[in-house]
């Protein structure tokens, strides 16, 4: 069985950082891509992040890039997202979730991250 | 990046049908047969519904089914029961290589 396990999240103030973790079981994770996704509380799902099964390849939102930095360590079956100048439109759960069919298919149950002075 | 439009709300009574639309562009819903949906009741996680336009996971009912035409997809859900509320949501590969969700949709069970 799949199971994605996302921590790291909690209070920070506007400009500063915090950087995620999803543990993955279930699956060959150094197989898949991985993605990560963003939801406001009482919002919608907003796509933030995706890298390839090997690590070399990213893809991000137009809205995080060049502030977030999604990598992985195949060996500790690991998904990282790091968030640096964060900002209050930030807030939210974040999931980490599996690629299947150009879908998003497994997901984790979130983790929270506020920003706020 | 702009968000897929679906409709805030929809609402019928059990054993009925109702179908949720999903309106891109032809960069990305219209261009691929690579559009998913997901069911997400209050305080969980989402679940993948329907992936690549119209095919279902396993253990998903054949209740729920996909289509698209041109750049609108659809999801239907058929013989409504209690369990169906919930958000949901379209989701959409895009020529950019990155993936764009619609505004989520409310489905009430009356």
């Amino acid at each position: 069985e799949v199971h994605l396990v996302e921590s790291g999240g909690g209070l920070v103030q506007p400009g500063g950082s915090l950087r995620l973790s999803c543990v993955a079981s279930g699956f060959t994770f150094s197989n898949s891509w991985m993605h990560w996704v963003r939801q406001g509380q009482g919002k919608g799902l907003v796509w933030v992040s995706r890298i390839y099964g090997d690590g070399r390849d990213t893809t991000y939102a137009d809205s995080v890039k060049g502030r977030f930095t999604i990598s992985r360590d195949n060996a500790k079956n690991t998904l990282y997202l790091q968030m640096n100048s964060l900002r209050a439109e930030d807030t939210g759960v974040y999931y980490c979730a599996t690629d299947g069919g150009y879908s998003l298919y497994h997901w984790g149950q979130g983790t929270l991250v506020s920003v706020s002075s | 990046q702009s968000a897929l439009t679906q409709p805030p709300s929809v609402s019928a009574s059990p054993g009925q049908s109702v179908t949720i639309s999903c309106t891109g562009t032809s960069s990305d819903v219209g261009g691929y047969n690579r559009v998913s949906w997901y069911q997400q009741p209050p305080g969980t996680a989402p679940k993948l519904m329907i992936y690549e336009v119209s095919n279902r996971p396993s253990g998903v009912p054949d209740r729920f089914s996909g289509s698209k035409s041109g750049n609108t997809a659809f999801l239907t859900i058929s013989g409504l029961q209690a369990e169906d509320e919930a958000d949901y949501y379209c989701g959409s590969y895009t020529s950019s290589n990155t993936r764009v969700f619609g505004g989520g949709t409310k489905l009430t069970v009356l």
